[in-house]
Parts: structure tokens; C-alpha cells; sequence
């Protein structure tokens, strides 16, 4: 599957836990967005990494986010000391040079 | 901030008809856009991109782009069942960010 690939596809945690969302880009592509869509809502960006680098994060929240694109390995967004707010649909998406960008599955977070 | 506006619908057509849904953008130097549709419950999928003025036609599907009036649309012909879902337009702003933005998106209903 040369596709984006995200998981895990569900993720279940309890107030105050870790979350570790990954994203597999394509194959190719070196560009990588984060996106959150809660039900009934658009898609809001989070971040645009690059590799090893992070270019924008102008959408994610000041505290317990962050997002890392390794030289090596897949994408991590990481949700620290989870509240029932951060409850939603986390997309990943990828592009070659910021044009067409594609979508994986996404991980939706529960949090109990 | 750059926005992106869609008509959140719903959109009603019955099959056969011609579906047509809009987009309109603040960034007057945005170069990309892009149409993606989402199932309920699914992640966004690109059916869609266009950068130039004038029409693009794929199958059913043409979009329509006016940089002059900050306008771009989508129009499905002889709409299915299966059309039946979330259109969601997003746009590459200028400045180099590479960062598509996405409108709220209009939810289609193809009636048989």
C-alpha cells in the first residue's frame, strides 16, 4: 500500500494519559500536515513539518502537543496529559512540494 | 486570517441532476485549489485540483476557477447515490506556506 498510513485507527485513553498518533507519509513525499476535525466540523490544521524540521504549528496548541518528522521513521503527534476535549479526529496528510496532498485514514482519539 | 467559505448545505439533488457547489476564498494570491470529498466517518479524498482560470473536466466531475472573483467550483454531473457526501475545497494561500486551508465543506444528498 503506497498510500498514507496512519495508526493506530483508534486509540482509547484515560484523562491524564499519553497519546502517540503516527503518519507514514507517502512514498516520495516529504511533506507532512496534521489536521484535527471534530464531529460536525471542518478540518483545522495543527502542523506542517518537513523533515526534521517543523514549518508551521501555528494551529496546535501551545501545551502538551507537539509533533515531530524524524530523519528516519514515521511522523509522531503526541498529546500529553489528555483531557476530554482533545477528543476528535486526527488526520495526517502528505505532499510531494506543497501541492497535491493526500490523506491517511486518520486516528480517532477517545478519551475516557 | 485567510478563510475559506463553503455553504454547509445540505445540498438536495435527485439522481441524474447536476450538482454544484461553491467556494469562495479571502487570499487573492492563492495559486492551488483543491476539491476533496469525506464519507461520513471516512478520511477527506482528492477528486479534484485546479490552478489556472477556467474549467478543468474529469469524468463527471469539473471544477471551475475564477481568480478575479475568488471563486471555485465543483460540478457533478448526472449525480449518483454514491456522490452522497461532504465536498470540501481547500486552498493554498500565497506567502509560501505550502499549508492548504480548508473550508467547513457542504454535505450533498443525491435523492433516487
Amino acid at each position: 500500500n503506497a498510500g498514507v498510513m496512519q495508526n493506530p485507527r483508534h486509540l482509547v485513553r484515560r484523562r491524564g494519559q499519553e497519546a502517540r498518533l503516527r503518519c507514514s507519509p507517502m512514498k516520495g513525499h516529504s511533506h507532512v500536515y496534521w489536521y484535527r476535525q471534530l464531529p460536525e466540523e471542518g478540518l483545522k490544521f495543527m502542523v506542517y513539518l518537513q523533515k526534521e524540521n517543523i514549518i508551521d504549528e501555528s494551529g496546535m496548541p501551545k501545551e502538551r502537543f507537539s509533533a515531530e518528522f524524524p530523519k528516519e521513521g514515521p511522523s509522531i503527534l503526541r498529546i500529553q496529559q489528555v483531557v476530554r476535549g482533545d477528543s476528535a479526529a486526527y488526520f495526517c496528510a502528505s505532499s510531494r512540494q506543497g501541492d497535491e496532498a493526500f490523506f491517511g485514514q486518520g486516528t480517532r482519539l477517545t478519551v475516557v | 486570517q485567510k478563510e475559506v467559505e463553503q455553504n454547509p448545505g445540505p445540498l438536495s439533488v435527485p439522481e441524474g441532476a447536476i450538482a454544484s457547489l461553491n467556494c469562495t476564498y479571502s487570499d487573492r494570491g492563492s495559486q492551488s485549489f483543491f476539491w476533496y470529498r469525506q464519507y461520513s466517518g471516512k478520511s477527506p479524498e482528492l477528486i479534484m485540483s485546479i490552478y489556472s482560470n477556467g474549467d478543468k473536466e474529469d469524468g463527471r466531475f469539473t471544477a471551475q476557477l475564477n481568480k478575479a472573483s475568488q471563486y471555485v467550483s465543483l460540478l457533478i454531473r448526472d449525480s449518483q447515490p454514491s456522490d452522497s457526501a461532504t465536498y470540501l475545497c481547500a486552498v493554498v494561500p500565497s506567502g509560501g506556506s505550502y499549508i492548504p486551508t480548508f473550508g467547513r465543506g457542504t454535505s450533498l444528498i443525491v435523492h433516487p
